[in-house]
């Protein structure tokens, strides 16, 4: 079974300061990993996605996250914020489960919040 | 431009009454996905699809069901069993089982108030 865990229900920081959005997986095979970011009432935009190649992963919006199996982690980072970077952040997990079915899980979100 | 398409954004219902909310891809993509969204709980699955004439229950089924008669097309019908049908409601697709990694696209929601 997977599972994935977003460590913070809320972020702030102030713009031009780094920003770093957590997230735990649990996962029986080899998962993929992505982000996805959602602003108000919109559906949900891919920033990036780790499927088994390189570790550190660049994504749009100058966002990066580095998978680290010994941690079961996939935190999202980015250097500087912006204040369009206000919105919520999804972490998803997925794996070919009992059955072959691919059935992506959601963490719970992060609120990021990007203050002047 | 390929896409997924969402209709209405905003549906109004009165408590006791079935709704249907339509989702449509141009991408070709095998898979259709949807999901339930309240705040703080992120997105649940409802019911997805992997190909035409065949889907399956998620974690939250109870009191939706669907139909998928054409690749493009998985309608979602909120039925008057669903007991909090208030919510946001998201499609996604994505190329199906021989691409598991791909990514999912999603359409823009449609916000259901039933009163």
């Amino acid at each position: 079974a997977q599972s994935v865990t977003q460590l913070d229900s809320h972020v702030s920081v102030s713009e031009g300061t780094p920003v770093l959005l957590r997230c735990n997986y649990s996962s029986s095979y080899s998962p993929s990993l992505f982000w996805y970011v959602q602003h108000p009432n919109k559906g949900l935009q891919l920033l990036l996605k780790y499927t088994s190649a390189a570790t550190l992963v660049k994504g749009i919006n100058g966002f990066e996250a580095e998978f680290k199996k010994s941690e079961t982690s996939f935190h999202l980072t980015k250097p500087s914020a912006h204040m369009s970077d206000a919105a919520e952040y999804f972490c998803v997990v997925s794996d070919m489960e009992t059955g072959g079915s691919y059935i992506p899980t959601f963490g719970r979100g992060t609120s990021l919040i990007v203050h002047p | 431009d390929g896409g997924i398409t969402q209709s209405p954004k905003y549906l109004f219902r009165k408590e006791g009454q079935n709704v249907t909310l339509s989702c449509e891809q141009n991408l070709n993509h095998d898979a259709m996905y949807w999901y339930r969204q309240d705040p703080g709980q992120g997105l649940r699955l409802i019911y997805y699809s992997q190909i035409v004439n065949d889907f399956q229950k998620g974690d939250i089924a109870e009191g939706y069901s669907v139909s998928r008669e054409k690749k493009e097309s998985f309608p979602l019908t909120v039925t008057s069993a669903q007991k909090n049908p208030t919510a946001f409601y998201l499609c996604a697709s994505s190329p199906g089982q021989l691409l598991y990694n791909s990514p999912l696209h999603f359409g823009n929601g449609t916000r259901l108030t039933v009163t």
